[in-house]
């Protein structure tokens, strides 16, 4: 079973609204953290959110805030006011337990910003 | 500049050769992480250093593939006698340790094409 689910392989939106990118996870740890990150066409990755599991409120970071739904197994990314720099590819990440360790990753949403 | 740092940023290579992969992650990072990420798809963990020691090599995907880091600092990625499915860019990450949540800073990656 995949760890990390992004349904929305691509989507569309017109410059300044708001864009929500979906993100299901699966694991059996109580502990964990979910990541966020953006791809842009010259390949960075460039990390965006964080949330642990035991963080009560949603993470925000500028125009980017995590939908945290825990008992769905959920982490949406909102981003608002969309920009045209908005388009990239997003991935959805999960880091399972405590600590360092590596990051599992979705296979991302290409996300096009519309002028 | 302060981030981490690949090289080459393109590689191309004749079936059957060896190719050597560098990563210099950022000053006082201790950890060190190695991901392949195939044309659309997320990065998939490879392997794992802290300081010098390889803590988790689960990811690489056979014998052919060999990391290093012997002096806890750069690391190489080797993979011998390369074979067409090796083709995909190659991403390194370090982070600091912290007991919790900790940030991994992603390299541009290098671009293996193995023809």
């Amino acid at each position: 079973a995949q760890k990390i689910t992004q349904t929305q392989p691509g989507m569309f939106v017109q410059e300044k609204e708001a864009v929500t990118l979906d993100c299901t996870y699966d694991t059996s740890d109580q502990s964990y953290g979910l990541f966020w990150y953006k791809q842009p066409s010259s390949g960075e990755m460039i990390f965006l959110i964080y949330q642990g599991s035991y963080d009560e409120q949603n993470a925000t970071e500028g125009r980017y805030s995590l939908n945290f739904q825990k008992a769905r197994k959920s982490a949406n990314l909102v981003i608002s006011a969309s920009q045209l720099g908005d388009s990239a590819m997003y991935f959805c990440a999960m880091r399972e337990g405590v600590g360092d360790d590596k990051i599992i990753f979705g296979k991302g949403t290409r996300l096009h910003i519309l002028p | 500049g302060a981030g981490v740092s690949q090289s080459p940023r393109y590689k191309v290579a004749k079936r059957g050769q060896d190719v050597a992969l560098r990563c210099d992650p950022i000053s006082g990072h201790v950890s060190l992480f190695w991901y392949q990420q195939a044309l659309g798809q997320g990065p998939e963990f490879l392997t794992y250093f802290q300081n010098e020691a390889q803590l988790d090599k689960s990811g690489l995907p056979s014998d052919r593939f060999f990391a290093e880091r012997p002096e806890g600092s750069v690391s190489t990625l080797k993979i011998q006698r390369t074979q067409q499915e090796d083709s995909a860019v190659y991403l390194c990450a370090s982070s600091r340790i912290a007991e919790d949540y900790n940030e991994q800073f992603f390299g541009p990656g290098t671009r293996l094409t193995v023809l």
